[in-house]
């Protein structure tokens, strides 16, 4: 059963920094590109960033370029989500989703609480 | 950056009612449009992909039509655990976007 498991969320300072991880089972991890997506409280979604199977291709929504950072252990069966200088936009659930094909998101995880208030 | 424009924002139907729900993208996505179904408090759940392809488990009563620029996911016979959000994403232009969400509930 393909599984993925968001964790590290939590309550932080505006301006402080957060790293999310998504552990995956159940499927061959380094086969697969990955999301990151989230979605504010009582609002829609908005994909966050993308890395392919081996992290040669990265990319981002203009809305964390140059703030988040999206990267993956292949060894270890885990994405990971850096998150520098927060702002309360930012406050959201964040779901780490398996890519199949060309850029389906066939699986997701339940998704990781992130609140960014003083 | 794509745009997408889904429609209406929330519907009220009865059981066994066919449904429509609309997404318009503001350039031409190909066949790359996708639907979510998301119920409270969980994630979303593919339901259909690459405009018309029935994701794995999904029940035949939904289907997905469209093209270039306009799409539509049809649930032909409503039934009570259909109650949810649902989405329409792209994944054109190397980037996501998803449509604004379609609140579906029973009349």
């Amino acid at each position: 059963e393909v599984q993925l498991v968001e964790s590290g969320g939590g309550l932080v300072q505006p301006g402080r920094s957060l790293k999310l991880s998504c552990v995956a089972s159940g499927f061959t991890f380094s086969n697969y590109g990955m999301n990151w997506i989230r979605q504010a409280p009582g609002k829609g979604l908005e994909w966050v960033a993308y890395i392919s199977s081996g992290s040669s291709y990265i990319y981002y929504a203009e809305t964390v370029k140059g703030r988040f950072t999206i990267s993956r252990d292949n060894a270890k069966n885990t994405l990971y989500l850096q998150m520098t200088s927060l702002r309360s936009e930012d406050t959201a659930l964040y779901y780490c989703a398996r890519i199949r094909g060309i850029g389906v998101m066939d699986a997701w995880g339940q998704g990781a609480s992130v609140t960014v208030s003083s | 950056d794509i745009q997408m424009t889904q429609s209406p924002s929330f519907l009220s139907a009865s059981v066994g009612d066919r449904v429509t729900i609309n997404c318009k993208a503001s350039q031409n996505i190909n066949k790359y449009l996708d639907w979510y179904q998301q119920k409270l408090g969980e994630a979303p759940k593919l339901l259909i992909y690459n405009t018309n392809s029935l994701h794995t488990g999904i029940p035949s009563r939904f289907s997905g039509s469209g093209s270039g620029t306009d799409f539509t996911l049809t649930i032909s016979s409503l039934q009570p655990e259909d109650v949810a959000t649902y989405f329409c994403l792209q994944h054109n232009s190397g980037s996501w976007t998803f449509g604004g969400g379609t609140k579906l509930e029973l009349k």
